[in-house]
């Protein structure tokens, strides 16, 4: 079954302890995408990555930093996390082509304390 | 500044009750708009995509239009099972960076 897996699920965790979300994507898809979801802000987008070891700024980078060493993997990296950061978090994919077709994954609730 | 503005922000509907969902932007180089669906604790799901005025989908009871300033978001008839947030997004000439609205939370009631 074709898909984009998220772990965790759901994490509560404090003020500055470094934590990593994964995201796995099975469809060789080149294009891959963080976002953050906030009540009455929609969906903004964090990082993307247009293939392995490339990667650049969505709208709302600080704080977050992300690596494409393999195809099928991007992970969203907190070196620092803050309670601004509480929030829904998805991962996206697609083809280099269709990027306006992404596959979404079911998403990380994050809660920093 | 690349922007998407969506209205209403909500939107209660009679089941059979056509009705129309707004989405306004501004975006250099538009390479495309595009609709998605999101129920409740999931990710969106992809509906459709746009590339220049004039153009229009449909899908079951759904028809997007796409102008030069906005796109239309079309619920003929809808029923319960329409309930969902819509949610509309441009890709501008930055290749791969999407800029999304805040979305249209649609109930519709039997």
């Amino acid at each position: 079954e074709a898909q984009v897996t998220q772990n965790p699920r759901y994490l509560i965790t404090v003020t500055g302890k470094k934590l990593t979300v994964t995201c796995s994507q099975n469809m060789n898809h080149e294009y891959m995408s963080w976002y953050r979801q906030d009540p009455g802000l929609g969906l903004r987008q964090i990082y993307y990555s247009m293939n392995v070891e490339v990667t650049d700024k969505g709208d709302v980078p600080e704080g977050y930093k992300v690596s494409r060493k393999e195809k099928r993997n991007f992970p969203l990296i907190l070196e620092s996390p803050s309670p601004n950061q509480t929030s829904l978090y998805f991962c996206a994919s697609s083809p280099p082509d269709l990027i306006n077709e992404q596959f979404f994954g079911p998403g990380t609730r994050l809660t920093v304390l | 500044e690349d922007q998407v503005t969506q209205s209403p922000e909500a939107l209660r509907l009679q089941e059979g009750e056509s009705s129309s969902l707004n989405c306004s932007y501004t975006v250099s180089g538009l390479r495309g708009l595009f609709w998605y669906r999101q129920d409740p604790g999931k990710g969106p799901e992809f509906l459709f995509t746009l590339y220049s005025a004039g153009e229009e989908k449909e899908k079951e009871r759904l028809k997007a239009t796409l102008t030069k300033k906005e796109s239309f978001l079309h619920i003929t008839a809808p029923k319960p099972e329409d309930s969902a947030t819509y949610l509309c997004a441009v890709r501008g000439y930055q290749g791969g960076k999407l800029i999304f609205g805040q979305g249209t939370e649609l109930s519709v009631k039997p």
